[in-house]
C-alpha cells in the first residue's frame, strides 16, 4: 500500500515561489502504473487539479496555471515535487500529493495534505 | 475545460436514510467519474471509480450509477461515520475538474 507524504515551508511571500515535495513509500516510483499528481483546496473551498507528473517525466498541467507551475521526479529517492512561482494570496490553499492510476485515472492514495499560506 | 455541477450542494439527513448525490458534467465524460469523501482536516477518499466500481474497503451501502453526462452517488442506509463532504471528479480528459462538493449534514 502506498503512502504519500508533502513537505515544505507553510509559508510563503507574495511574488516568490512555493515548493513542496511529496515522498512516497510502500513502493517504487519507477513504475508504469501511476501519474503522480498534485492538488490544492483553498480554505473552505473545493479542489483544484494542479498537474502531475509519469516516472518517465512526462508533465501535464492545468492551463490554469501552466506559466507558473513546473512539476518534477526523482525516482531515486521516490520523491516528487511541485514548484509554483509568483504566488499571491489567491494561491494559498491545502496543497495535497496523490498517485493516479495510469488506467483507471482515478486518484487512489493521498498524502495527508500541507497548508500553504502566502503573505508578507 | 469540462464543468462539473453537483446538486445538491449542502443536504441534511437522518442516520438509516437514503440518500442521493448527482453530478453533471457539461460535456460527456462516458464513465470516467469518480466520488471522494472528505472529512474535516483530511483528505479525500476515494469511495467509487468509472461511475460504479466499489474502491476496496468501501462499504456496499455506497452506489454509484450513470454514464455521459449525468452520475449519482447512492448511500443505502447512512451511518454516523457518513457525514461529510462529497465530491465528484471526471477524468475523461485535462485538465481533470471536480464537483463544488455536496456538504451532507446531520438532520
Amino acid at each position: 500500500q502506498l503512502q504519500l507524504q508533502e513537505s515544505g515551508p507553510g509559508l510563503v511571500k507574495p511574488s516568490e515561489a512555493l515548493s513542496l515535495t511529496c515522498t512516497v513509500s510502500g513502493g517504487s516510483m519507477y513504475t508504469s502504473s501511476y501519474y503522480w499528481g498534485w492538488i490544492r483546496q483553498p480554505p473552505g473551498k473545493g479542489l483544484e487539479w494542479i498537474g502531475m507528473i509519469y516516472y518517465s517525466g512526462g508533465t501535464y498541467y492545468n492551463p490554469s496555471l501552466k506559466s507558473r507551475v513546473t512539476i518534477s521526479v526523482d525516482t531515486s529517492k521516490n520523491q516528487f515535487s511541485v514548484k509554483l512561482s509568483s504566488v499571491t494570496a489567491a494561491d494559498t490553499a491545502v496543497y495535497f500529493c496523490a498517485s493516479l492510476g495510469y488506467d483507471s485515472r482515478h486518484f487512489d492514495y493521498w498524502g495527508q495534505g500541507t497548508l500553504v499560506t502566502v503573505s508578507s | 475545460d469540462i464543468q462539473m455541477t453537483q446538486s445538491p450542494s449542502s443536504l441534511s439527513a437522518s442516520v438509516g436514510d437514503r440518500v442521493t448525490i448527482t453530478c453533471r458534467a457539461s460535456q460527456s465524460i462516458s464513465s470516467f467519474l469518480n466520488w471522494y469523501q472528505q472529512k474535516p482536516g483530511k483528505a479525500p477518499k476515494l469511495l467509487i471509480y468509472v461511475a460504479s466500481s466499489l474502491q476496496s474497503g468501501v462499504p456496499s451501502r455506497f452506489s454509484g450509477s450513470g454514464s455521459g453526462t449525468d452520475f449519482t452517488l447512492t448511500i443505502s442506509s447512512l451511518q454516523p461515520e457518513d457525514f461529510a463532504i462529497y465530491f465528484c471528479q471526471q477524468s475523461d480528459s485535462m485538465p481533470y475538474t471536480f464537483g463544488q462538493g455536496t456538504n451532507l449534514e446531520i438532520k
